[in-house]
């Protein structure tokens, strides 16, 4: 079944760290650019970082830029997003999510079509 | 106060249509493709359209976009209650370098 599923999400005290994972199945993740969106609760969507297929571009959100690093193990079928420096605005349901085979990224822009796939994300509680 | 601006909420009874706007920019809108998620209570996203017009396998013909300039309308047929769900337009946008979304519509069908 083609799927990602989500893992790492947690309580976690301001200032503290947590390594998100999403495993892929059924569908090759090296085709594919890669996202991370969040939600936080009762709000919108908010996009906070993607990485190209080989993982050597990638960009962020303002807002996490600098405490947070996606990164891809092509050989695993493995996205992770770490996250540093956490705050009480982090918190939020993370999903991955997977673009379409004909979105790419450069080092100096993106094109981009559309998430086909999301997982069913998961729950990051950042308080004291 | 998000980059793409939608309108908070929509209604319509059932079998009537609907249309969800997505205003942005040049920088967007205007040079990007526009993407729709239906996102249905409790649940995770899901792509309705992609590439501005494109409906992927599965998705009903009662769904369409369009896009013209720096906005992009998405247009409901046909309405059913099971289509009661927050809607979302997203792109990228080339002088920010991230993806913006906009900050949802809630479909109620009375």
């Amino acid at each position: 079944q083609v799927q990602l599923v989500e893992s790492g999400g947690g309580v976690v005290q301001p200032g503290r760290s947590l390594r998100l994972s999403c495993a892929a199945s059924a569908f090759t993740l090296s085709r594919h650019v890669m996202h991370w969106v969040r939600q936080a609760p009762g709000k919108g969507l908010e996009w906070v970082a993607i990485i190209s297929y080989d993982g050597d571009n990638t960009y962020y959100t303002a807002s996490v830029k600098g405490r947070f690093t996606i990164s891809r193990d092509n050989s695993k079928n493995t996205l992770s997003l770490q996250m540093n420096s956490l705050r009480p605005a982090d918190t939020a349901v993370y999903y991955c999510a997977r673009e379409g085979l004909a979105g790419h990224c450069s080092r100096t822009n993106c094109y981009l079509s559309g998430f086909d796939l999301w997982g069913h994300g998961t729950l990051v509680s950042v308080s004291s | 106060q998000s980059v793409l601006t939608q309108p908070p909420s929509v209604s319509a009874a059932p079998g009537q249509k609907v249309t969800i706007s997505c205003s942005g920019s040049s920088s967007n809108i205007g040079s990007n493709y526009v993407s729709w998620y239906q996102q249905l209570p409790g649940s995770a996203p899901k792509l309705l359209i992609s590439d501005n017009n494109y409906r992927p396998s599965g998705i009903p013909d009662r769904f369409s976009g369009s896009k013209s300039g720096t906005s992009a309308t998405l247009g409901i047929t046909g309405l059913q209650t099971g289509d009661e769900a927050d809607y979302y337009c997203g792109s990228w946008d080339s002088s920010l370098s991230v993806v913006v979304f906009g900050g949802g519509t809630k479909l109620t069908v009375l």
